[in-house]
């Protein structure tokens, strides 16, 4: 059972719009902690899509866009494409563990 | 261009001992705070734990279901970063990444190794 909650799963057609929700406590990201955004394809490592709850590192398309609201987090990805099919996973601090909690990871197939 | 090399997974049996090595390259390993990061097949990411630079004390803080029987350690003068294992059980059983660990509004992790799997059966 992870800390934060996310769907297992999410789908969308080539070109829509998906959204993933986060939902966090008053412990992690409703303590204020910003939320981190990986994605990740099978049998590889993860890689950093979004962190500081909104802020795209060098690389990462503007399809994808993060937003964050009292306990809760989403990660919205526009325009979708096939290649955007892969595991995402939301994270953040949390006060009373006293390091990292990620969501247990949503899989996005892409339709 | 950062690169984080992990080795020394394997099959090891419940009870058993095992190190990982992490090499890291294209940043300076001695200021940077390094974590890291297990998935268990098919399972999500549980953050394990951190080692502070030397600068900052190059203390090494644990996750919980570590805390004891995990250590974490560095040698800055190979850009190494370092997990021994002991005790080890089943549910230990894992590919285990080491990462970068940056802080904004909390941790999190901008960079990670290839991984290493970590079998433990009898």
């Amino acid at each position: 059972q992870s800390v934060l909650t996310q769907p297992p799963s999410v789908s969308g057609a080539p070109g829509q719009r998906v959204t993933i929700s986060c939902s966090g406590t008053s412990s992690n990201i409703g303590a204020g902690y910003n939320v981190h955004w990986y994605q990740q394809f099978p049998g590889t490592a993860p890689k950093l899509l979004i962190f500081a709850s909104t802020i795209r590192p060098s690389g990462v398309p503007d399809r994808f866009s993060g937003s964050k609201s009292g306990t809760s987090a989403s990660l919205a990805i526009s325009g979708l494409q096939a290649e955007d099919e892969a595991d995402y996973f939301c994270q953040a601090q949390d006060s009373s563990l006293g390091g990292s909690v990620f969501g247990g990871g949503t899989k996005l197939t892409v339709l | 261009e950062v690169q984080l090399v992990e080795s020394g997974g394997g099959l090891v049996e419940p009870g058993g001992s095992l190190r990982l090595s992490c090499a890291a390259s294209g940043f300076t390993f001695t200021d940077a705070w390094m974590s890291w990061v297990r998935q268990a097949p098919g399972k999500g990411l549980e953050s394990i734990g951190l080692i502070k630079s030397r600068t900052d004390g190059g203390t090494a803080e644990y996750a919980a279901p570590v805390k004891g029987k995990f250590t974490i350690s560095r040698d800055d003068s190979k850009n190494t970063l370092y997990l021994q294992m002991n005790s080890l059980k089943i549910e230990d059983t894992a590919v285990y990444y080491c990462s970068l660990r940056w802080w904004h509004g909390g941790e999190y992790f901008p960079q990670w190794g290839q991984g290493t799997l970590v079998t433990v059966s009898s």
